[in-house]
């Protein structure tokens, strides 16, 4: 069964460092998605990505953030000079049209732990 | 703004059923979700029901939607160890939209 890969399962950087977090989404997907969870907080949403642009961001998603799609199959978030507070488990997901159009479901990643020291 | 709130942890014997509840705020909510993410795992979509439903029943799982009061629940029937997990209610309002997730419960099944 396809799924959402993302690496690495565990990402470890020093306070201002830059981290790229990729995901492989689902092949013939067309939406992509990020979202973050802080330890014991909810799932909070970052940004979404549709035909090589953001859709759309959230309030968390600064100028430290961004996204790409570098070739057909990966997708990263980017964080260019991380913080204490981005650590965070990140979740990729993807979508296609037909679930966007039946029940609307994302397909989620197991996540990278991003642990900022 | 919206907001999706749920119980953090619930314990469960075996057999017995598990009833986990949510509520949430954004009355233009269209589509509600459960999610499940077991360790290691992604979020695994488990059900939905469209705001149109009061209920809607899939094998061991039922969801109740209470409309009027936003106030959404999973129950699981005869709970197995395998269903210990956490599991996330998340709500959308549209089609291409964002979600929004509940912080988790931890569903700890003892034998």
């Amino acid at each position: 069964e396809p799924e959402v890969t993302q690496t690495p399962s565990h990402q470890v950087t020093q306070m201002g460092q830059e981290v790229i977090l990729r995901c492989v989404p689902i092949s013939n997907h067309l939406y992509f998605y990020w979202y973050r969870q802080i330890l014991g907080q909810k799932v909070e949403f970052l940004v979404s990505f549709y035909n090589n642009e953001i859709s759309e961001k959230s309030e968390i998603f600064d100028d430290q953030f961004s996204v790409e799609r570098p070739d057909g199959s990966n997708f990263t978030l980017k964080i260019r000079s991380t913080k204490l507070e981005d650590s965070a488990m990140y979740f990729c997901a993807s979508s296609g049209l037909a679930e966007l159009t039946s029940y609307n479901e994302q397909f989620f990643g197991p996540g990278t732990r991003l642990t900022v020291l | 703004g919206e907001d999706v709130e749920q119980s953090l942890f619930l314990s469960v014997r075996e057999g017995d059923s598990s009833v986990i509840n949510c509520t949430y705020t954004d009355s233009s909510s269209t589509y509600l979700y459960w999610y499940k993410q077991e360790p290691g795992a992604g979020l695994q979509l488990l059900t939905y029901i469209f705001s149109n439903m009061d209920m809607k029943q899939d094998q061991r799982l039922t969801v109740l939607l209470n409309k009027k009061d936003k106030h959404l629940s999973l129950r699981i029937a005869d709970t197995q160890t395998g269903d210990s997990a956490i599991y996330f209610c998340a709500e959308k309002s549209d089609s291409w939209g964002k979600f929004q997730f509940g912080a988790g419960t931890q569903v700890v099944v003892t034998p």
